[in-house]
């Protein structure tokens, strides 16, 4: 595809459920990012995969986040029970090589709406 | 201390006027880029302008331009002749060096809104 896609575009959950967002990358791109915007927040980063390095995991908030990357390419973020503070827009981005310079490019967005 | 400030919260500017969106950056890694990103109402981040620190001439892109001092730590965007879809937030934004990983760390962003 032409630019990150992202799936679903919105969610709605109950507290304590599990919820698993999708990424689909920029082909060819081997570095991709999740980030975090909330109004109490900001823009927050999560976490880092690059090639087949180990991910950068520091800005995940709890134990109840976690995201894999398959094959190199698509990535799922999953939150385990979910609480109503992880209500926000998850944003998914790639670059070419996950180089200093390098432009990230952003997909749409999940926003998750925990009741 | 923030990484990343931007102090004007929301303003306005008059259609076909330039506009400045401040940032000032906090860092003691020699090599780093700072980035300015576009959000509309739509959600979608949309990437503006680069500059590297090592850069030695401002970036350009279009009607975007970042004034860049390094020595007072900051990189202000420049809008000229604004138009109405300029209407958005604006985000700054800078990922330091490798021994920092390759997140980037990003400011509270400047609404902007274009009068007709």
């Amino acid at each position: 595809g032409a630019g990150v896609s992202q799936s679903p575009s919105n969610k709605v959950t109950e507290k304590g459920k599990d919820v698993e967002l999708r990424c689909d990358p920029i082909s060819g791109h081997t570095a991709l990012y999740w980030y975090r915007q909330s109004l109490g927040q900001g823009l927050e980063f999560l976490i880092y995969f690059q090639g087949n390095s180990a991910p950068d995991k520091s800005g995940l908030p709890s134990d109840r986040f976690s995201a894999e990357r398959t094959g190199g390419s698509v990535s799922t973020l999953t939150i385990q029970r979910t609480q109503q503070e992880d209500s926000a827009v998850y944003l998914c981005a790639s670059s070419l090589q996950g180089r200093t310079g390098e432009t990230q490019y952003f997909g749409p967005g999940t926003r998750l709406l925990v009741l | 201390a923030q990484k990343i400030t931007q102090t004007q919260p929301g303003m306005f500017v008059q259609e076909k006027e330039a506009v400045t969106l401040d940032c000032t950056y906090d860092t003691s890694d020699p090599s780093y880029g700072l980035f300015w990103y576009k959000q509309p109402s739509s959600g979608e981040m949309i990437f503006l302008i680069y500059q590297g620190s090592y850069d030695q001439q401002n970036a350009t892109e279009g009607r975007y331009s970042l004034n860049f001092q390094k020595a007072r730590k900051s990189a202000n965007l420049v809008i000229s002749a604004s138009q109405l879809g300029d209407s958005a937030m604006y985000f700054c934004a800078m990922r330091e060096g490798r021994a920092a990983g390759n997140k980037l760390t990003f400011g509270g962003g400047t609404r902007v809104l274009v009068k007709p």
